[in-house]
């Protein structure tokens, strides 16, 4: 079964902590996607990575297809980072398969 | 630059009546999908098309129908809707399911009595 796990369900850190949420999946995937989702229900797309390591920012996804694990990282965090952060793995060319998401609480 | 348009943005129905939810992207992308989002799950996709004139299912379809006749439009039919569809619904689109980012339209809170 095609299975997609994220930890910490839940964070809160203090402005300027430098924060990762793990993204581990049960098979090999064509891709793996980071998004963001505001407290307004706004979906955005952060990443798509197949390999290595992409950054845009303060923030910064990597992948281990090896391990079947993926990692975001936000450096010096903000509250504007507050969020819900969810992975979801590419399994096959034409399906998603997400997270349950990781809610990210930035303190001032 | 619109992006991806989702109509309504929020809807009461009662148990039974039928309706479509709207999604629109102007984008020119080929791959569109439909996901609903419940409490304490994941997205889970309900159906997806990778082209005009072909949908297939996702993992959670039962309930619901869709079509793409255009490349712009792929709307979401609940058919006899029932307690369990109350959800929030999203549509996305992307140039390249396996290449490209997806873009998401901002939802349908649906809400069945």
């Amino acid at each position: 079964k095609n299975e997609v796990e994220q930890s910490p369900q839940n964070l809160t850190a203090q402005e300027g902590e430098f924060i990762t949420i793990n993204c581990s999946y049960s098979v090999g995937i064509s891709a793996l996607h980071w998004l963001q989702q505001h407290p307004g229900g706004g979906i955005v797309s952060l990443f798509m990575l197949s390999s290595g390591k992409k950054k845009h920012g303060r923030l910064i996804a990597t992948i281990n297809i090896q391990e079947k694990h993926s990692s975001l990282h936000i450096t010096a965090s903000h509250p504007r980072d507050s969020a819900v952060y969810i992975c979801a793995a590419l399994f096959g060319n034409e399906k998603l398969t997400f997270g349950t998401g990781t809610r990210l609480t930035i303190i001032p | 630059n619109a992006g991806v348009t989702q109509t309504p943005k929020f809807q009461v129905l009662k148990t039974g009546q039928s309706m479509t939810l709207q999604c629109a992207q102007d984008m020119n992308h080929e791959y569109m999908s439909w996901y609903r989002q419940d409490p304490g799950m994941g997205l889970r996709l309900i159906h997806y098309s990778v082209g005009a004139g072909i949908t297939d299912q996702g993992e959670v379809p039962n309930g619901y129908n869709v079509s793409r006749s255009t490349t712009e439009d792929f709307p979401l039919r609940l058919l006899s809707a029932a307690p369990s569809q109350t959800s929030v619904y999203f549509c996305a689109s992307s140039r390249d399911s396996t290449a490209y980012g997806y873009t998401f339209g901002s939802g349908t809170r649906l809400t069945v009595v």
